[in-house]
């Protein structure tokens, strides 16, 4: 079966510092891969996402990049951190093709400070 | 690009009544239509989805509508129970590769 995993679960940093968040899937080959960013009041932001090694579409002007170095890795980065960071930030995957549904990770919680 | 608005933002309701929950999209090319459920501390889960040649999915006590012309869509908890409490998100895409989530709406079950 397919499971996706990420982390860290949690992270407090200094604004101004570097960040990584990492996921990973396992069962599957070649999904879609994203980044969600889930705030009060705004939902579900769509902040990236991905249907190749190396294919990255950006949705939203701002700081982070993301980055899929292999077919089932999708890694999220800044350079340096802004207060406005923080938040929840969610990676998922789907298979794309015939189907939409989302697998969610558990999600990271990034503290900006 | 696609906007999706979800109303209303907050619902309580008793155990027992039915909850709707709406939501409003702007790109007609649209064509799939989910709906998640996110329990408190868990991740967001797919509960139903419509596909824009159907107007209507029903599955147990939830089902889900579409109004292609005015395009908004809505989903329909009958029979609520406490369990049912969680915040609720509707999305919106014109393929399976990207999805536009509303806001979400808090729905609150009381016995």
């Amino acid at each position: 079966s397919q499971t996706i995993h990420q982390w860290p679960a949690t992270l407090v940093q200094p604004v101004g510092s570097p960040l990584s968040l990492e996921c990973t899937v396992e069962g599957t080959s070649n999904p879609n891969l994203y980044w969600y960013r889930q705030a009060a009041g705004r939902g579900l932001q769509l902040l990236f996402y991905s249907v190749g090694i190396g294919q990255i579409s950006s949705e939203v002007p701002q700081n982070l990049s993301a980055s899929r170095p292999q077919d089932r890795q999708f890694i999220l980065s800044s350079k340096k951190l802004l207060l406005s960071d923080s938040g929840f930030y969610l990676c998922a995957w789907s298979a794309g093709l015939n189907t939409g549904e989302l697998f969610f990770g558990e999600g990271s919680r990034l503290t900006v400070l | 690009g696609e906007n999706v608005e979800q109303h209303p933002s907050t619902l309580s309701v008793q155990e027992g009544d039915s909850a709707v929950i709406k939501c409003t999209y702007s790109d007609s090319a649209s064509n799939y239509f989910p709906w998640y459920k996110q329990e408190l501390g868990k991740r967001p889960q797919l509960i139903i989805d419509i596909r824009s040649n159907v107007g209507e999915k029903k599955d147990q006590r939830i089902a889900v509508t579409l109004n292609k012309t005015a395009k908004h869509f809505s989903l329909h908890i009958t029979e609520t129970q406490p369990e049912d409490s969680a915040v609720y998100f509707c999305a919106a895409s014109s393929g399976f590769q990207k999805l536009v989530f509303g806001t979400g709406t808090r729905l609150l079950v009381s016995p």
